[in-house]
């Protein structure tokens, strides 16, 4: 069964930074691309960047760019999203996806599964 | 980026009645070279991770109830529920995966009426 487990929720100060981590099993951790999403509160989803653990090729949304670094560590089958000089505006539910694998489609797929997110709280 | 922009934004449907979600793209999501439209839609519960319900448009996860479809090429997509039940109650969001960054729509928010 394929699994993505995040750690847990986490309360920051403005101005710190973050790494959260996202724990893959049941599959080749190496061949998919693995992803990123944040909804703010009551807010929508939004696609902050993948990446490709094999050769850690990484896209970002042009929205979180310079904001957040996604990483890997292949030897533990772990993913992770750092977010750097944190806000208030950075408060938020921070999802990890699989993005399945489509043969000739380069990094092109949908998400699933989803690891159970991950609630980061910045407050002074 | 290609934005995608979901209506209605709210929706209550009688249960057993049929709920019908739009989702438009400013550009095609509809890929010639394989004929298949790089469209997903998603079901998000409070408390829970979002949901893969439907991918290329049309094809239903494993494991989804068929009274889940979607339908639409190009750059206007439905997802319909034939016949609501409780446990439909959600926030749906379409997804584009033609190219990153793979834009979600706002959200449809689905209730009881």
């Amino acid at each position: 069964e394929v699994q993505l487990v995040q750690s847990g929720a986490e309360v920051k100060k403005p101005g710190e930074s973050l790494k959260i981590s996202c724990y893959s099993s049941g599959y080749s951790f190496t061949k998919y691309w693995i992803g990123w999403v944040r909804q703010m509160p009551g807010k929508g989803l939004e696609w902050m960047g993948i990446l490709y653990p094999d050769d850690s090729d990484t896209r970002y949304s042009p929205s979180f760019q310079g904001r957040v670094t996604i990483s890997a560590d292949k030897s533990i089958s772990t993913a992770y999203l750092q977010l750097s000089s944190l806000q208030a505006s950075d408060t938020a539910m921070y999802y990890c996806a699989r993005m399945t694998k489509i043969v000739g489609s380069g990094s092109s797929g949908w998400f699933g599964p989803w690891g159970q997110g991950t609630l980061v709280t910045v407050s002074s | 980026d290609i934005v995608m922009t979901q209506s209605p934004d709210s929706l209550a449907v009688s249960l057993g009645e049929r709920a019908t979600i739009n989702c438009k793209s400013n550009q095609s999501v509809f890929y010639s070279s394989s004929n298949k439209n790089y469209l997903a839609w998603y079901q998000h519960k409070p408390g829970q991770p979002p949901k893969l319900l439907i991918y290329w448009a049309s094809t239903r996860e494993s494991g989804v109830p068929d009274r889940f479809s979607g339908s639409g090429s190009g750059t206007d997509f439905t997802l319909t529920i034939s016949s609501l039940q409780a446990e439909d109650v959600a926030v749906y969001y379409c997804q584009q995966y033609y190219n990153p960054p793979h834009t979600f729509g706002q959200g449809t928010k689905l209730e009881i009426k």
